[in-house]
């Protein structure tokens, strides 16, 4: 299994432009977690969905937008990129049941100028 | 909601010392805590969790104790090594947040110097 994985690692963009974020996972799990992770803190939640056409917002959901069509796919929308965006992204992934333990992606590291 | 508080920020050790890290939890609702370690450029790895009907837990030279009544969880490292250097956060959650979303800690930057 290649576990999560997210395209692309690095990103600069202009304020104004947008983009998506992929993430991919091949573990058949049913919930996905986007996270940003800013220096010196820790991580915080963004989007999160339990399933296949299911998603709900984190804890800093503004700017940002999410889909979930298939269950391995995860993809991140930023529309409107703010220099408040630069950060890096981190994409987990956790099997439903009795373990709790969310795996997570290499990061995208994301600078927007 | 849940917050969650790291300490130190930044740990300095000797090769072959312990190293601990504290964190505090403010939900008692709050039932599974994990430690994840993080490497430059890669993304956080699970190392240890534990459960609030566990007390402590080890794996080796790594080891977790939490005091419920307190709301604290503990990171211990025996004789560490170089390769112990890295950031390493701790988290929690419980079953009231749907989707066992995980609160994190503002991570410590652990240096084993040799």
């Amino acid at each position: 299994n290649a576990g999560v994985t997210q395209t692309p690692k690095f990103r600069i963009l202009k304020i104004g432009q947008s983009m998506t974020l992929q993430c991919a996972q091949d573990m058949n799990h049913n919930y996905m977690y986007w996270y940003r992770q800013d220096p010196g803190m820790g991580l915080k939640l963004i989007y999160y969905s339990v399933g296949a056409g299911i998603t709900d917002k984190g804890e800093v959901p503004n700017g940002y937008n999410v889909s979930r069509s298939t269950t391995e796919d995860f993809p991140l929308r930023l529309e409107l990129a703010a220099p408040s965006q630069t950060s890096v992204y981190f994409c987990a992934s956790r099997v439903q049941g009795s373990s709790d333990t969310q795996y997570f992606g290499p990061g995208t590291r994301l600078t927007v100028l | 909601g849940e917050n969650v508080e790291q300490h130190p920020s930044t740990l300095s050790v000797q090769e072959g010392d312990s190293a601990v890290i504290k964190c505090t939890y403010s939900d008692s609702a709050s039932n599974y805590f994990p430690w994840y370690k993080q490497e430059l450029g890669k993304g956080p790895q699970l190392i240890i969790d534990i459960r609030s009907n566990v007390g402590e837990k080890k794996d080796q030279r790594i080891a977790v104790t939490l005091n419920k009544t307190a709301k604290h969880f503990s990171l211990h490292i025996t004789e560490t090594q170089p390769e112990d250097s890295a950031v390493y956060f701790c988290a929690a959650s419980g079953l009231r947040e749907y989707g066992n979303k995980l609160v994190f800690g503002a991570g410590t930057i652990l240096r084993v110097k040799s």
